[in-house]
């Protein structure tokens, strides 16, 4: 059982650059999330999908976009990739809007932005 | 404004002793409150939820502890061993909204 499974593990990229990330989930969960980490700030929502077919905003959507291609998957899109987004990003998911569901996260995608 | 607020500084403790951290928020009235475990390179694994009506909770060889008084939650591992050397974050979820807001983690080192 794979549980949440991104796509790359590492990726660098140079400024103006484009690049999407992946996210799967196997859980059959409703709900997935974008997280970025970066040292000292902890986690912050970046994007969410609640259901199939719904997106929101997070804490910090600026400069990205996301696409719920399915119940499945989850992808973040960076149009035009600045320094600033040099971060380790996770994908979450849960059971949905459901208060006191725990969060199931991938291992993360490490990206650098030159 | 609501803040979360974990130590920012390791916590270093000898092997069999219990391990306690922290997590302090502010403007917050959570509904429920989770801990979840990161290792170096990988995502967080969820350990424990608690809800505000609930005192303690207990798995295994951890405790935690909800206080909405003091608006403070206490994650005790008991009989450290090196294997539980990891960042411990906390996240609050307020009533409604099922989406946490994580504290920025405390790194627990457990020496042999």
């Amino acid at each position: 059982n794979a549980g949440v499974t991104q796509t790359p593990k590492f990726q660098v990229l140079k400024t103006g650059q484009s690049m999407t990330l992946q996210c799967a989930q196997d859980m059959n969960h409703n709900s997935m999330y974008w997280y970025r980490q970066d040292p000292g700030m902890g986690l912050r929502l970046i994007y969410y999908s609640a259901s199939e077919g719904t997106t929101d905003k997070g804490e910090v959507p600026n400069g990205y976009n996301v696409s719920r291609l399915n119940k499945r998957e989850f992808s973040l899109r960076l149009e035009s990739a600045a320094p600033s987004q040099t971060s380790v990003y996770f994908c979450a998911s849960g059971k949905g809007t459901i208060s006191n569901q725990p969060q199931h996260f991938g291992d993360g995608t490490r990206l650098s932005i030159l | 404004s609501q803040k979360i607020e974990q130590n920012s500084e390791a916590l270093n403790i000898q092997e069999g002793k219990t391990a306690t951290l922290t997590c302090n928020y502010t403007n917050y009235s959570p509904a429920y409150l989770q801990w979840y475990r990161q290792d170096p390179g990988r995502g967080p694994v969820f350990l424990l939820l608690i809800r505000e009506n609930e005192k303690e909770k207990r798995k295994e060889r951890l405790k935690v502890t909800f206080d909405t008084t003091l608006k403070q939650s206490l994650f005790h591992i008991t009989a450290s061993q090196p294997a539980d050397s990891a960042t411990y974050l906390c996240a609050l979820e307020v009533g409604g909204s099922y989406i946490p807001t994580f504290g920025r983690g405390t790194s627990l080192i457990v020496h042999p």
